[in-house]
């Protein structure tokens, strides 16, 4: 247990709303990860962080933005919500000294 | 550019059967982590294994065992004596060794173990 959690666990929201999705990790780790999944494409890449206030972009990052004011919170941030990111999103820690990533337990989104 | 291929989009077994699942990882890099990660129905990401790319040899833990060639580019992935706990979608996720510990999830592969 890398000591993940997510909130919300489900959120049902409208199209057009701000939605904002908080990881937290209770042990320092400097790497933090959002993915998102769907079927057929497995599991890629929104944001990462590489410390407070350091992140960067990965490959579906349009319509999200993140922001880490402390090591243990990294916030998305659906500016307008459409229904294309309608999703599970995955947050994930990497622990020092280490390249495996350990996953959060997932927040499922419907934008309706 | 780096690519990854499971093309078992999914795989039907009876129990006690001994089942692969394939991985391909095509890229030009000499340096680079291998993973298989196990997501059952539940949802939750279960890491099981990484592998670097200077370490060929197999890897046996338990019922699972992992075989690594560098020459055809494949991360293969066996589960013997499947059992029906196993029914889950199994993830292929390479590294490169880039710094930022970016992975590259594969499509996946459900396994069904039937009773």
């Amino acid at each position: 247990d890398a000591g993940i959690t997510q909130s919300p666990r489900h959120k049902v929201t409208e199209t057009g709303t701000p939605v904002t999705l908080r990881c937290h990790q209770t042990e320092n780790h400097r790497y933090m990860y959002w993915y998102r999944q769907d079927p057929g494409h497995g599991l890629r890449l929104i944001h990462y962080s590489y410390g407070v206030k350091d992140t960067d972009k990965g490959e579906v990052s349009d319509g999200y933005s993140v922001s880490r004011s402390k090591t243990e919170d990294f916030l998305l941030t659906l500016e307008s919500a459409t229904s294309s990111q309608t999703s599970v999103y995955f947050c994930a820690i990497k622990l020092a000294g280490e390249e495996t990533q350990y996953f959060g337990p997932g927040t499922r989104l419907l934008v309706l | 550019a780096q690519k990854v291929t499971q093309a078992q989009t999914e795989i039907s077994v009876v129990e006690k059967e001994d089942v692969t699942l394939d991985c391909v990882y095509e890229t030009r890099d000499t340096t680079y982590y291998l993973f298989w990660y196990k997501q059952p129905p539940s949802g939750e990401l279960v890491f099981l294994i990484r592998r670097n790319s200077f370490d060929e040899q197999n890897e046996i833990s338990g019922r699972y065992s992992w075989n690594f060639q560098k020459s055809t580019s494949s991360f293969n992935f066996t589960i013997t004596a499947s059992q029906v706990v196993d029914s889950a979608v199994y993830f292929c996720a390479p590294q490169p060794a880039s710094g930022t510990y970016k992975y590259i999830f594969g499509t996946g592969t459900r396994l069904k173990v039937l009773a």
